[in-house]
């Protein structure tokens, strides 16, 4: 069973701190990787996107991706109390019968407090 | 209208009612999703279509129907249900469904079976 693994959290941390979320997954043959977030109420909306081992950064967030131990990380610099919401990690495969299906941890709840 | 769009925002429906979710992208895509997010549960996915065809069912009750007319709409009909079917059904899009290609979310339907 394929399976994306994030930490459920509550995660909090004060304004300005940097906050890092984690995820791991367990297909090998896992290509891509995504990071949403969804406001309470809302639905999950893109914030990131990472295919290659190494560093992708965009504005205050930063994605890490290592291949080799099935782990890709979220880091949220200079974190604002708006940050607050939960993230959501998901993969998908690359081609094949894949079909683009995306396979969603749980999500880890981010809190930034004043 | 932007992005993507679904109709209606909440549907309270009885186990008897039949009832239909529409959803409609705007972003030139060929790909359309159906996703259930349930309480405590990871965003599950349920059904793909790629240029009209569908290209994924995850194992989905036959009282979930869903219909992709062309490209830009997808429809999810409903009859029967059990209240364990109350969730947030979600809709996505993506340029297709054969690559690694970002997802995109609509605002989702709050369904409430009674």
């Amino acid at each position: 069973q394929k399976e994306v693994e994030q930490n459920s959290g509550p995660l909090s941390v004060p304004e300005g701190a940097i906050a890092s979320l984690n995820c791991t997954y367990s297909d090998r043959v896992s290509q891509s990787f995504f990071w949403y977030r969804q406001y309470s109420g809302k639905s999950p909306e893109l914030i990131m996107s990472i295919y290659s081992n190494g560093d992708k950064e965009d504005g205050r967030f930063t994605a890490q991706l290592n291949k080799a131990s099935q782990y890709v990380s979220l880091l949220i610099r200079d974190s604002q109390p708006s940050d607050s919401a939960t993230y959501l990690c998901a993969d998908q495969l690359a081609g094949g019968t894949s079909y683009g299906k995306l396979t969603f941890g749980q999500g880890t709840i981010l809190t930034v407090h004043p | 209208e932007t992005g993507v769009t679904q109709t209606p925002r909440h549907l309270v429906m009885g186990m008897t009612n039949k009832k239909s979710l529409k959803c409609e992208q705007h972003l030139g895509h060929n790909a359309m999703y159906w996703y259930k997010q349930s309480a405590k549960k990871p965003l599950e996915l349920m059904f793909v279509y790629n240029f009209k065809e569908q290209t994924e069912n995850n194992s989905v009750p036959s009282r979930f129907s869903p219909e992709c007319p062309n490209s830009s709409h997808l429809f999810l009909h409903l009859h029967t249900l059990q209240p364990e079917d109350s969730a947030l059904y979600l809709c996505a899009s993506s340029q297709d469904a054969t690559g690694t290609y970002e997802q995109y979310f609509g605002p989702g339907t709050r369904l409430t079976v009674t």
